[in-house]
């Protein structure tokens, strides 16, 4: 079973490239979300969708955009990076409406933004 | 933004000690607590979801107790064991508008000493 897939695995940017990070999910799951991990932080949201068609904003999502391009589909823009973007990212996927649920992680994104 | 809060924030503890870790969330809008074990190099896996104040859940030598009122939850190790070396991460699930939002705590990083 694939899961949640992250790709790429790492990437080296220049200040002002931009990219995409892209997120798929094969479990049929409403919510996917972005985190970025930080040492001593933890994840923080950037953005989630709890269903398919909407997005809306995490803790820290300026400098990103997002797209849910289906419902499998969750990717992550960075217009222009910023070397305060370096982190982990990582996509995760749940099923909202059902209560007892946990979220399913991708293997994570090493972002490095020279 | 809200408030999910973990204590400590690490842990020395020799092999056979028994400890216990805190996570504190908002008491309004409760709709489920998260905990998650996040080893080096890994993804995040989910250990419990909890949904009920009073909730009580056990997984091997792993518990957990929710007390939504109040706005906490303790995750507890019997017997610690140097593969228990790991983040220990909860997260917090709101109802209302943030439905589907899923909130992370910055972690509690455990280490096992043999």
């Amino acid at each position: 079973n694939a899961g949640v897939t992250q790709t790429p695995k790492f990437q080296v940017l220049k200040t002002g490239q931009s990219m995409t990070l892209q997120c798929a999910q094969d479990m049929n799951h409403n919510s996917m979300y972005w985190y970025r991990q930080d040492p001593g932080m933890g994840l923080r949201l950037i953005y989630y969708s709890a269903s398919e068609g909407t997005t809306d904003k995490g803790e820290v999502p300026n400098g990103y955009n997002v797209s849910r391009l289906n419902k499998r589909e969750f990717s992550l823009r960075l217009e222009s990076a910023a070397p305060s973007q370096t982190s982990v990212y990582f996509c995760a996927s749940s099923e909202v409406w059902t209560v007892n649920t946990e979220a399913f992680f991708g293997q994570g994104t090493r972002l490095t933004v020279v | 933004i809200l408030n999910v809060e973990q204590s400590p924030q690490s842990l020395h503890v020799q092999e056979g000690d028994s400890t216990n870790f805190t996570c504190s969330f908002p008491s309004s809008n409760f709709y489920a607590l998260h905990w998650y074990r996040w080893e080096t190099a890994k993804s995040p896996e989910a250990l419990f979801v909890m949904t009920l104040n009073g909730d009580e859940k056990k997984k091997g030598r792993i518990s957990a107790t929710l007390n939504t009122k109040e706005g906490y939850s303790y995750l507890y190790i019997k017997g610690s064991q140097p593969e228990d070396s790991a983040t220990y991460l909860c997260a917090f699930n709101a109802g209302g508008t943030s439905y589907g939002k899923l909130t992370f705590g910055q972690g509690t990083i455990l280490t096992v000493h043999p």
